[in-house]
């Protein structure tokens, strides 16, 4: 089964600043996806970014990157210029590309604050 | 549209007492599931399906029931609740259930208390 891990329980950073949250990941697939999710407070999922492995060109979504190393099994997520409304718990996926229907496969998650 | 709608946003039930969460979505999606999150946990999945009359097996199925009639509706049955039941129940549908095409679309959650 695969497993996503993040080791960053929680993460500061001050507002305006960059923050990179780290994934890993284990698979024996050579394609896949992977994403990530912001949790605010209201609980609401948003997903933030994703990225399919076989692309070797990193994903951005306006102030938020990732830095994809496949070898590596390694898919971080970068914020530039933090905001306020940055602060979150966040949620780094995985999912095969494959045939089957089953679901995300989550890690326990980042908690971000984000310091005025 | 109202998207992914959950009800109740909020239970508490006692040990033994059985109840069904309620999950509909209006945006026609054949893929739907339930996932549920535990402090310091990511969402697990408990059960999914990918279209009317089609259901299985998630990460984390024991203790629960899933059943789907219609497109719209896939609701999450605790036939008998236990304390390790207590979570955030998340449910999310999509299109397709390769969520980098299909975008996972998730209600708001219920939060469930077992005492």
């Amino acid at each position: 089964a695969q497993t996503v891990t993040q080791s960053q329980p929680e993460m500061s950073v001050q507002e305006a600043e960059t923050v990179t949250l780290s994934c890993t990941y284990d698979t024996s697939e050579s394609d896949y996806y992977l994403f990530w999710y912001k949790q605010p407070p209201s609980r609401q999922m948003i997903l933030v970014i994703r990225q399919e492995a076989y692309k070797q060109q990193n994903a951005t979504e306006n102030r938020f990157s990732v830095n994809f190393q496949k070898a590596a099994k390694s898919f971080s997520l970068k914020i530039s210029d933090s905001q306020l409304g940055d602060a979150a718990m966040y949620f780094c996926a995985y999912q095969d590309s494959g045939g089957g229907a089953d679901g995300l496969t989550f890690g326990k998650g980042t908690h971000l604050i984000i310091q005025p | 549209n109202a998207g992914v709608t959950q009800t109740p946003k909020f239970q508490v039930l006692k040990t033994g007492q059985s109840m069904t969460l309620q999950c509909a979505q209006d945006m026609n999606h054949e893929y739907m599931s339930w996932y549920r999150q535990d402090p310091g946990m990511g969402l697990r999945l408990i059960h999914y399906s990918v279209g009317a009359g089609i259901t299985d097996q998630g990460e984390v199925p024991n203790g629960y029931n899933v059943s789907r009639s219609t497109t719209e509706d896939f609701p999450l049955r605790l036939l008998s609740a236990a304390p390790s039941q207590t979570s955030v129940y998340f449910c999310a549908s999509s299109y397709f259930w390769k969520a980098y095409n299909s975008p996972l679309h998730f209600g708001n959650g219920t939060r469930l208390t077992v005492t």
